[in-house]
């Protein structure tokens, strides 16, 4: 079975710039996850899908970060402008279900601002 | 204070030693646990729910103290490829997780 896919690995932008990033979850997984993970620290929350809608976004910083999953599937998580403290590894998980279920993460996205 | 707090490590043990990493967290209705391991520049994997009665795998022990909120992971007969950040982490419900900052175990040959 596949697992979560993430693209791009890698990407270095100046700050100010735009980045976006995309992931595909586990096929049936209903429940989509961006985590973004500083250096040195546990993945913090950015915003919870189940399907096309949003579960949890209180800790998304909503003047620069967006995300969307508008078919319920894939996702993308964008950036605009980033600032040096975004630089991070930024994780996409899915779950099958809301109760308590593993999450499987994809490799992640690492991110460096200059 | 922090919604999860874990020991700030890092341990460095020798093969063979029984280390044990402990957690605490500041919300009495979270309603789920779990021990996540991260290797270096690679994803969380989850390697074990942690129930009330206490649960083994194999080598690895956790138990819950919901009194305390107390979290603890045991790890008998270390070895090399036990070297990883173990991340504790808190179900706040509807599978919203929080994760600690992890504590950094080195198993040393």
């Amino acid at each position: 079975e596949a697992g979560v896919a993430q693209s791009p690995r890698y990407k270095i932008i100046e700050k100010r710039q735009s980045v976006a990033f995309w992931c595909n979850p586990i096929s049936g997984h209903a429940t989509l996850y961006w985590y973004q993970q500083i250096l040195g620290q546990g993945p913090k929350l950015l915003i919870q899908f189940q399907n096309n809608g949003v579960v949890d976004d209180s800790q998304l910083p909503k003047d620069r970060f967006s995300a969307e999953r508008l078919k319920g599937v894939d996702s993308t998580l964008k950036i605009q402008p980033a600032k040096l403290e975004d630089s991070a590894v930024y994780l996409c998980a899915s779950s099958a279900g809301l109760a308590g279920v593993e999450l499987f993460f994809g490799e992640g996205s690492r991110l460096t601002v200059l | 204070r922090k919604e999860v707090e874990q020991d700030p490590g890092p341990f460095n043990v020798p093969e063979g030693a029984t280390v044990a990493f402990n957690c605490t967290y500041s919300n009495s209705a979270s309603q789920s646990f779990f021990w996540y391991r991260q290797d270096c520049r690679k994803e969380p994997k989850l390697l074990m729910s942690v129930y009330s009665s206490g649960n083994e795998d194999g080598r690895f022990t956790a138990q819950l103290n919901r009194a305390s909120q107390y979290i603890s992971l045991l790890i008998r007969d270390s070895k090399l490829s036990d070297s990883a950040t173990y991340l504790c982490v808190v179900n706040r419900g509807a599978n919203n997780l929080f994760f600690g900052t992890g504590t950094r175990l080195t198993v040393i040959p």
